[in-house]
């Protein structure tokens, strides 16, 4: 079974706070992805990486950070965490290459309140 | 801009019934379209997958049409259980290869027994 795996489900953390969120997969997939996801706008790409240092800017880069310093892992960084980074985080993953088999597995997420 | 639109937020249904939900899309051209499956305090869970030459995909009660002349992809849910209630999303692939993959907003089905 493909497993990604988030660090956390729930974190709250104070405005200004630098803030690590997780991800690991366990099926040697070079695509990884982080989104959010807020009520009534659906999931919205933050980054994506598609190798091992490379990272690639999605729709709602501002205020976020990645790095992905290993295959398997995926880090999202909340460089001075505000109010309006308060959200549900998912990470995605998927094979490289095309056709089927190459749908997204997500984590469980991450549900984030800065206060 | 690019517009992904699922026919509505909440959907309800009987048990039994047949529940049909909506995909629409303006300036893509996507590649293949999937659906996915997401319950409450939980990531998506891929279900179908459906390429652009495509018309029809099956899966036990589950039906996926694709459009791309019309823009739409329509999804069915046969003989529906209130185990099959959850939040739905369509994604579309313009590439190909899920590198980036464009969701919906969702559309919360409950089939009520």
């Amino acid at each position: 079974d493909v497993k990604v795996t988030q660090s956390s489900r729930y974190l709250v953390k104070r405005t200004g706070e630098k803030v690590f969120l997780e991800c690991v997969q366990d099926m040697d997939h070079e695509n990884m992805f982080w989104y959010r996801q807020d009520p009534g706008l659906g999931l919205r790409l933050i980054y994506f990486s598609y190798d091992v240092k490379m990272k690639e800017k999605g729709d709602i880069p501002e205020g976020y950070s990645v790095s992905r310093e290993k295959k398997e892992r995926f880090s999202l960084i909340l460089e001075s965490a505000s109010t309006n980074q308060t959200s549900m985080y998912l990470c995605a993953s998927s094979p490289r290459g095309g056709g089927a088999g190459t749908e997204a597995f997500f984590g469980q997420g991450t549900r984030l309140t800065v206060v | 801009s690019q517009k992904i639109e699922q026919n509505s937020e909440a959907l309800n249904i009987q048990e039994g019934k047949t529940a049909t939900l909506t995909c629409n899309y303006t300036n893509y051209s996507p590649a293949y379209l999937q659906w996915y499956r997401q319950d409450p305090g939980r990531g998506p869970v891929f279900l179908l997958l459906i390429r652009e030459n495509e018309k029809e995909k099956r899966k036990e009660r589950l039906k996926v049409t694709f459009d791309t002349t019309l823009k739409q992809s329509l999804f069915h849910i046969t003989a529906s259980q209130p185990a099959d209630s959850a939040t739905y999303l369509c994604a579309l692939d313009p590439s190909g290869g899920a590198n980036n993959l464009f969701f919906g907003t969702g559309t919360r089905l409950t089939v009520i027994p």
